[in-house]
């Protein structure tokens, strides 16, 4: 099976600007997680989603979304940017309760 | 809410030999399971071992192993026989039970050198 995919891998915005990043699971996974990595901060769980509704949301600002298609991909929306934004943000969708992650997107925010 | 902790930023174990690295967690549930994730400099984040809180037998995949003391909230990961591939930085996540999700919560990180 393929694994998880992110894209982009690289991304450099600049504040105030929004970002789309994208995630594609393991064919058959239902459960699609975001996790924030920052050298500060370490990993910092964003939401999850399961059959397109949110599950669990993370304590970030409503600037934060996401979203789920019926083909369990997933997306994740930030609006507004700011330099504390910059970070490698991973996808993982979920089996049996273990993540299986994504390479990640990195975002510069300039 | 719930908390990983792990006190080692960083350690060193010189080939072929055998390194502990340490976890504890806190948390009031009584279902809920452990997992080690490892992240090479590649940056892909992958699965090392899991344990489920309810198995009182301490899970083993080839090389790792983990000690698993639940009444202590710890649970620390034995690497044997290191290579040079197991250089890497060491997760280790707390999810609860089946009910409400996969939220997972990670501790800060080992950094694991090898030392050819």
């Amino acid at each position: 099976k393929a694994g998880v995919t992110q894209t982009p891998r690289y991304l450099i915005k600049t504040r105030g600007q929004q970002v789309t990043l994208s995630c594609s699971p393991i064919s058959g996974h239902r459960s699609v997680s975001w996790y924030q990595q920052t050298p500060g901060q370490g990993l910092q769980f964003l939401f999850e989603y399961f059959s397109e509704t949110q599950r669990n949301k993370g304590n970030f600002p409503g600037r934060f979304s996401g979203r789920q298609f019926s083909n369990s991909r997933s997306e994740m929306n930030v609006s507004t940017l700011e330099l504390g934004d910059s970070a490698l943000y991973l996808c993982a969708s979920s089996f049996s309760g273990s993540l299986f992650f994504g390479p990640g997107t990195r975002l510069t925010v300039l | 809410a719930q908390t990983v902790t792990q006190s080692q930023p960083e350690m060193s174990v010189q080939e072929a030999e055998t390194v502990t690295l340490s976890c504890t967690y806190d948390t009031s549930e009584s279902d809920y399971y452990l997992f080690w994730y490892k992240q090479p400099p590649s940056r892909q984040m992958i699965l090392v071992i899991r344990q489920e809180a309810y198995k009182q037998q301490n899970a083993t995949e080839n090389r790792f192993s983990v000690n698993f003391q639940k009444a202590a909230k710890s649970f620390s990961l034995k690497i044997s026989d290191s290579q040079l591939g197991d250089a890497a930085m060491y997760f280790c996540a707390y999810r609860r039970g089946n009910t409400g999700g996969f939220k997972t919560i990670f501790g800060a990180g080992t950094r694991l050198f090898v030392k050819a």
